[in-house]
């Protein structure tokens, strides 16, 4: 496609409940991250992978996260149990090069998580 | 403290003025990110630099190395301007994930 899609747009869960966020990246772009933003707050970094390499998950703030990029393209962001606290909108961005160049971040619109 | 800092938090402005949006920030950096966000979540990314001035448009960024210190400024506003801007930083020492500000929310009045 032509920019970063992510999907659900919207995803409403009971607390306890499992949700899985899906971000399809532009083709090509070798590094991918995702973000959480809490309501009139800036985002803040969860975890990037480089392909398919998970290089930095330091921003995960349980181990009810958890991601993953199987293939290098689209990754699965997942949250189990979900919590009050983890009401956002959870943003993902993916750049053409990764490693030590600095490549512009393209975003999608975001998936935003309302748990009841 | 914050490692990035924007200044002011929200901005009310007449259709026409010159604004200014700051960024400070207490970190060494590889790049900075000026980026924009509209109602509904999209984020789309204006400028990355890493020294000096870029323009684009009416807009122009600008950055001071040597006082950690970026501006991001609109000439001529326009209320399709409205949304928050956010400055957000790599730092330096390879690691790839950017720290954000919280964003200045910026509403041009027509």
């Amino acid at each position: 496609g032509a920019g970063v899609s992510q999907s659900p747009r919207y995803k409403v869960a009971k607390r306890g409940q499992d949700v899985a966020l899906r971000c399809d990246p532009i083709s090509g772009h070798v590094s991918l991250f995702w973000y959480q933003q809490a309501l009139g707050q800036g985002p803040e970094f969860l975890t990037y992978f480089q392909n398919e390499a998970q290089l930095d998950k330091s921003g995960l703030p349980s181990d009810r996260f958890f991601a993953e990029r199987p293939e290098g393209s689209v990754s699965t962001l997942k949250i189990q149990r979900t919590q009050q606290e983890d009401s956002a909108v959870y943003l993902c961005a993916s750049s053409l090069v990764g490693g030590t160049s600095v490549g512009e971040l393209f975003f999608g619109e975001g998936s935003r998580l309302t748990v009841l | 403290k914050n490692e990035v800092e924007q200044s002011p938090q929200n901005l009310t402005a007449q259709e026409g003025e010159f604004i200014t949006i700051n960024c400070s920030y207490s970190v060494g950096i590889s790049a900075l990110h000026w980026l924009q966000q509209h109602p509904g979540g999209g984020i789309v990314s204006l400028f990355m630099l890493s020294s000096g001035k870029k323009k684009h448009g009416r807009l122009i960024a600008t950055i001071n190395i040597q006082e950690k210190h970026s501006s991001l400024h609109i000439t001529a506003s326009h209320p399709r301007d409205s949304a928050v801007y956010i400055c957000a930083v790599r730092s330096k020492g390879g690691s790839e994930k950017l720290v954000f500000g919280k964003g200045m929310k910026l509403t041009v009045n027509p």
